[in-house]
């Protein structure tokens, strides 16, 4: 399973585009890349999944570069709403047994 | 997208007894669910894998007889809490992968309270 290292805390101001970048040296050719979204006491919440190059939908877009060493969430003008945890993880897309482990997370918040 | 729904939300109980939670998939079969648990301002850590039909594959220092987890249909696991004590307050969350769409989908968690 690959590891993955994000920034433990963000600020931004409403109305800001915010990047969150999630480093996964050593991601494995068949990984695919996704984001969940997590609000206090409540379960994580799919947001964006990729494999190579950009992925947009209509909440978030997911920056991925050719070495797919790493990956960067945006999230365009924030809103208070988006204060919440973000976790990015690695794993193959037929998981099967496969075991998704969280990492450390990281911590939005908005600033009004 | 897929639903997860989790029951309970929240549950006091004294210590010694059992807690039971529930994770059923909604509008989908999930072969595979998965639990973790949660600390406060911490990351989920994933306690086991259920399988349906087959035993659980729990992770390193997580006690299987603790922790009882039934697979026995393609919508419902079920986590057992047994003889809970006050170190096992925490937040449980399952979560179940859609076969279709290779997504996981969560549950809203559940508040262990052990007194």
């Amino acid at each position: 399973l690959a590891k993955t290292t994000q920034p433990i805390s963000m600020d931004s101001y409403e109305g800001q585009e915010v990047n969150i970048t999630c480093s996964h040296n050593n991601i494995a050719t068949n990984d695919y890349i996704t984001w969940y979204q997590q609000f206090p006491s409540q379960g994580p919440r799919f947001i964006i999944q990729g494999y190579k190059t950009k992925v947009t939908n209509e909440v978030a877009s997911l920056f991925i570069p050719a070495d797919r060493k790493s990956s960067t969430l945006s999230l365009p003008r924030v809103s208070l709403s988006d204060t919440a945890v973000y976790y990015c993880l690695v794993g193959v897309v037929d998981f099967g047994n496969e075991k998704l482990t969280f990492g450390t997370g990281t911590r939005l918040t908005i600033i009004p | 997208g897929a639903v997860v729904s989790q029951h309970p939300s929240r549950v006091i109980c004294k210590s010694g007894t059992s807690v039971k939670i529930e994770c059923r998939s909604l509008d989908f079969q999930a072969t595979t669910m998965f639990w973790y648990r949660q600390f406060p301002k911490k990351s989920l850590m994933l306690m086991a894998t259920s399988n349906e039909g087959s035993k659980a594959t729990y992770e390193q220092g997580v006690e299987k007889d603790k922790f009882l987890i039934n697979h026995a249909s393609l919508t419902l696991s079920t986590l057992t809490v047994t003889s809970a004590h006050p170190e096992d307050s925490s937040f449980y969350i399952c979560s179940a992968r859609t076969p279709a769409v290779e997504k996981l989908f969560f549950g809203s968690g559940t508040q262990l309270s052990v007194l």
